[in-house]
């Protein structure tokens, strides 16, 4: 059965540094969606991406935020200069109809320090 | 705005009790309502989902009824089993808001045999 999956499961990083996160899609799906999960709070929107362009985005996605599908295949999360507030569960999630089920990655814990 | 009001967790129940764990939406437009599961060191898994007022969603033994008058959708299953063990997250997305989903906090479940 075909799957979202997520690199790395773990990212540790020092404030201020940059990271990027992969994630690869189900692969006939169009719409690409990021979402992060701070522990003990909510699952929250963070962006939603088609045919090559955010279609939304959250007040989360500030410009230290950016999204982007570098090849057919990759869907990736860029933070530019991480805060020690951005440390959460990353959730990347593709579907194939805009308003259908989305189809989630199993995650990437990212820990700033 | 949209949200979703979930039962906190976390709850622990004996194999073959009954399970009910409760989510209030509150939504601008017409929604569709999903329970998602995340077993440990996994994503987030479609559960079941329903997309109009009292349409029932069901799998693997778990319901869930979309009651509009009481803006609610309760997961139910009638008994629980040790794999069953998981995070349920409920979550509605709205045509009206755009394609994202909104989340609940998710409600942590422990079966003991």
């Amino acid at each position: 059965e075909p799957e979202v999956t997520q690199t790395p499961s773990h990212q540790v990083t020092q404030m201020g540094q940059e990271v990027i996160l992969r994630c690869v899609p189900i692969s006939n799906h169009l719409y690409f969606y990021w979402y992060r999960q701070i522990l003990g709070q909510k699952v929250e929107f963070l962006v939603s991406f088609y045919n090559n362009e955010i279609s939304e985005k959250s007040e989360i996605f500030d410009d230290q935020f950016s999204v982007e599908r570098p090849d057919g295949s990759n869907f990736t999360l860029k933070i530019r200069s991480t805060k020690l507030e951005d440390s959460a569960m990353y959730f990347c999630a593709s579907s194939g109809l805009r308003y259908n089920e989305q189809f989630f990655g199993p995650g990437t814990r990212l820990t700033v320090l | 705005g949209d949200s979703v009001t979930q039962m906190e967790g976390p709850v622990t129940l004996s194999e073959e009790a009954f399970l009910t764990i409760n989510c209030t939406y509150t939504a601008t437009g017409y929604p569709s309502l999903f329970w998602y599961v995340q077993y440990p060191g996994e994503g987030l898994q479609l559960l079941l989902k329903a997309t109009k007022a009292d349409d029932k969603g069901s799998n693997k033994g778990f319901e869930a009824t979309y009651r509009k008058e009481t803006t609610s959708f309760h997961l139910e299953k009638g008994s629980v089993q040790v794999s069953d063990s998981a995070v349920y997250f409920c979550a509605l997305s709205d045509r009206e808001t755009g394609n994202q989903f909104y989340f609940g906090t998710g409600t942590s479940l422990t079966v003991i045999p």
